[in-house]
């Protein structure tokens, strides 16, 4: 069975700049997870879907940041324009149900120049 | 103050040691977990515990709830098991994480 995958493992970009991260969960978990690990600091919670919905976005650090999860399938979160500050590690995690085990992703990580 | 500490954030190790791990936490929880990310590695759940003690291979987490603690142990430690130790709380839909324990085991 497939992990959690995500896409890209790294991108690098200029500030002001666009990118798109990508999320496929395993197959049949409703529970999809972002979380951001920004550098020396403890991975926080940015958003929590319940199949398509957003169920929790208190995460989310400002409207730079979009996430979206059409179909109940994959998400994606959109940063728009990047900031130096953006820069970190962006991890994805998935689960069948609520407060069943979570099943990260290797994590994209993304540096703003 | 974070709502979820470890201690240590640093720790070495000779191979063949007994390590431990401390969590301490300041929240209600639905249940803690233990996770292991190796450099440039992705994240691994070691356990999920609400209770009591779990024990796999040689790892052995407990928790201690009216105490708001928790331990991860390795017996036997190996240079395999260098990585990032991370306790995380499940609190209301989502995950609060500590900053890492990194370890460090040498030959």
């Amino acid at each position: 069975e497939a992990g959690v995958t995500q896409f890209p493992s790294h991108s690098v970009i200029e500030k002001g700049q666009t990118v798109t991260l990508r999320c496929d969960p395993i197959s049949g978990h409703d529970n999809l997870y972002w979380y951001r690990r920004v550098m020396g600091k403890e991975i926080k919670f940015l958003l929590h879907f319940v199949k398509e919905s957003k169920q929790d976005e208190s995460g989310m650090p400002n409207n730079r940041f979009l996430a979206e999860r059409t179909g109940g399938t994959y998400s994606t979160l959109k940063v728009q324009p990047a900031e130096l500050e953006d820069s970190g590690v962006y991890f994805c995690a998935s689960s069948q149900s609520l407060n069943t085990e979570a099943f990260f992703g290797q994590g994209t990580r993304l540096t703003v120049v | 103050k974070n709502e979820v500490e470890q201690s240590p954030q640093n720790l070495t190790a000779q191979e063949g040691e007994f390590i431990t791990i401390n969590c301490s936490y300041s929240v209600g929880i639905s249940a803690l977990h233990w996770l292991q990310q190796h450099p440039g590695g992705g994240i691994v759940s070691l356990f999920m515990l609400s209770s009591g003690k779990k024990k796999h291979g040689r790892l052995i987490a407990t928790i201690n709830i009216q105490e708001k603690h928790s331990s991860l142990h390795i017996t036997a430690s190996h240079p395999r098991d260098s990585a990032v130790y991370i306790c995380a709380v499940g609190n209301t839909d989502k995950l609060i994480f500590g900053t890492g324990t990194r370890l460090q085991v040498f030959p």
